[in-house]
Formats: C-alpha cells, sequence, structure tokens
C-alpha cells in the first residue's frame, strides 16, 4: 500500500515555462512533506520542504504548495530551466513512532530548450 | 558532492559471494540510513541508526547485515544475495532522526 502517490512518471516542459509536479498522499498523520531532485548517477539531493502547518514555502524558483483537506502537494518551478530536468521525488514524514521518510516513486522532468 | 560518500559505486556479484558496501558522511549528522531503489518503485528504507543504535529495521532479509561502528560510518555486508537483489543502494544521513537526509551517490549492485 503506497502512502505517498506521484501519478505522472513523466513531465515535458518548454524552457522558461512553469513545471508542475504533484504528489498525494494518503496517510493525514504526514507532519512534514519534503522534494528531492535525483540526477542520473547521483543520489536523490534534498530541494525544499514544508511543514503540515503551512500551505506554502518558497525558495527561488522553486515554491511547494500543500492542500491538507485534500492531501495533496505540488512542486511548481518557474521559470523552467534545462538545468532542472531530473527525477523529482516528494517524501512525507509521520509524526508519530519512529520520524521516517516515506517516498514517492518519483517523476521525470524533462525541460527542453 | 552531498558530504556522504559511498563505495564502490558499482559492484557485480555471484550468489555465493561475500561483499561490503561502504558509506561514510562528513556532516557530523547522528542519523544514517541504507535505502533500496529498485526500478519503478519507491525508495525502500531498510535500516535506520540513530547515535550509533539500530533504531529501525524494515523486515530485511537476514543476508543484509548493517553495521555502524561509529556516526560517522556505515557498511552494508552482503552474502548469499539473489538476483532480485540488484538494484542502487542508498546511504543517507541527517543531523537526527526526521529531518531532512542528504545521500550518497548510492552503489549500484548486479546479482549474477
Amino acid at each position: 500500500d503506497q502512502q505517498v502517490k506521484q501519478n505522472s512518471p513523466s513531465l515535458s516542459v518548454q524552457e522558461g515555462r512553469i513545471s508542475i509536479l504533484n504528489c498525494d498522499y494518503t496517510n493525514s498523520m504526514f507532519d512534514y512533506f519534503l522534494w528531492y531532485k535525483k540526477y542520473p548517477a547521483e543520489g536523490p539531493t534534498f530541494l525544499i520542504s514544508i511543514s503540515s502547518i503551512k500551505d506554502k514555502n518558497e525558495d527561488g524558483r522553486f515554491t511547494v504548495f500543500l492542500n491538507k483537506s485534500a492531501k495533496h502537494l505540488s512542486l511548481h518551478i518557474v521559470p523552467s530551466q534545462p538545468g532542472d530536468s531530473a527525477v523529482y521525488f516528494c517524501a512525507a514524514r509521520g509524526n508519530t513512532g519512529f520520524q521516517k521518510l516515506v517516498f514517492g516513486t518519483g517523476t521525470r522532468l524533462l525541460v527542453s530548450p | 558532492e552531498t558530504g556522504v560518500t559511498q563505495t564502490p559505486r558499482h559492484l557485480v556479484m555471484g550468489m555465493t559471494n561475500k561483499k561490503s558496501l561502504k558509506c561514510e558522511q562528513h556532516l557530523g549528522h547522528n542519523a544514517m540510513y541504507w535505502y533500496k531503489q529498485s526500478a519503478k518503485k519507491p525508495l525502500e528504507l531498510m535500516f535506520v541508526y540513530s547515535l550509533e543504535e539500530r533504531v529501525e529495521n524494515n523486515s530485511v532479509p537476514s543476508r543484509f547485515s548493517p553495521e555502524c561502528p561509529n556516526s560517522s560510518h556505515l557498511f552494508l555486508h552482503l552474502h548469499t544475495l539473489q538476483p532480485e537483489d540488484s538494484a542502487l543502494y542508498l546511504c543517507a544521513s541527517s543531523l537526527q532522526e526526521g529531518l531532512e537526509q542528504y545521500f550518497g551517490p548510492g552503489t549500484r549492485l548486479t546479482v549474477t
């Protein structure tokens, strides 16, 4: 049973446009959400996070939105750049017991010039 | 460069071999993790060490055996693996449990 789902395995966007990556979760006990970016032959790199007490967090070109009622998380990248082409994973942390991260399957973003 | 290194980067081993994966973090973190990433599957947490004590073992087969001799080093000892164990094995660390994790580049393991 997958608690964190990224239903789009891939996304193609033109340079300069907005990229929107989506993530849905099922566990209402998650209290912290993260996005990671992964290039081939490298480990995931932490990108941005958001606490469940907020609905938006912004860092430069990256903004994460959280809709708790819909159990939905999204990452907006604007403007998109070719160097943003990578696999993006969302992850969620539970707030009971051991606070491990649960990851989605990832979305491959391709930004074309 | 995330401050987490893993060796080897690639490993091919037979089902009767014994090998070890090594992870080292230079970040002063207190928690370290082993993950398995198989194709088209989410990252699977295997083991967690916090302050050198194992705090999580996600029903991992005994052919995988972790070792954490100190807060900077983590090993994954492998023996009598199966072909389905072929995957990317990622090490990560965090300042403490539940905070942002920093990943190493991974070891691509192929079991023949």
